[in-house]
């Protein structure tokens, strides 16, 4: 069975680094994408980024290339999602997606991750 | 880039049919057979329920169908029940450079 088992909610200050994590099992974690969803409170899911940890090859979202970062460590078969200075912008929710077969359709999702940045 | 564009918000009576819309451009809906919806209930993560235009998962009902035509793509759910009350959103490749796109979601009501 696909799993995939995102780090616990984090609160942070406007200015701070985070970095969270995605764990993934089930599959074979260097042969599927695997990427990142914004969705903030009340809206709609807003695709971020991918990666293709086999190769390390890794795309973004225009809207969201420059303000983050995703890295896979195969070892553990983790996804990151890393911001090295936060706004108060980035308060929502972020799922983790598997994507299979094409690439382009998102068959597993994490249980998600609150990212609070408040003052 | 913008969403892809559905309707804020539709609505059905048990049994009835109803069909969601998801318009895009000759750029990503209408570039490729790369469109796939997804049902999300309030409180967790969405769920995968067609891809590729017309394909559904195992263990999809089959009472949910997709079709496209040109740039738009539609989601139609037949024998609507209580359970499919949520929120859906479509979701295209986007070209090169955008990679995808999402719709902006539609809320199901079920009356």
């Amino acid at each position: 069975e696909v799993q995939l088992v995102q780090s616990r909610a984090e609160v942070k200050k406007p200015g701070e680094s985070l970095k969270i994590s995605c764990k993934a099992s089930g599959y074979d974690f260097t042969s599927n994408w695997i990427g990142w969803v914004r969705q903030m409170s009340g809206k709609g899911l807003e695709w971020m980024g991918i990666i293709y940890p086999g190769d390390f090859d890794t795309r973004y979202s225009p809207s969201f290339e420059g303000q983050i970062s995703i890295s896979a460590d195969n070892s553990i078969t983790t996804a990151h999602l890393q911001w090295s200075s936060l706004k108060a912008s980035d308060t929502a929710i972020y799922y983790c997606i598997r994507a299979a077969g094409s690439g382009y359709e998102f068959e597993n999702w994490g249980q998600g991750t609150l990212v609070t940045v408040s003052s | 880039q913008s969403a892809l564009t559905q309707p804020a918000s539709v609505s059905g009576s048990p049994g009835q049919s109803i069909t969601i819309s998801c318009t895009g451009t000759s750029s990503d809906v209408g570039s490729d057979n790369l469109v796939s919806w997804y049902q999300q209930r309030p409180g967790n993560a969405p769920k995968l329920i067609i891809y590729k235009v017309t394909k559904r998962p195992s263990g999809v009902s089959n009472r949910f169908s997709g079709s496209k035509s040109g740039n738009t793509a539609s989601l139609t759910i037949s024998r609507l029940q209580a359970e499919d009350e949520a929120d859906y959103y479509c979701c295209s490749y986007g070209g090169s450079d955008v990679y995808v796109v999402f719709g902006g979601g539609t809320k199901l009501t079920v009356l």
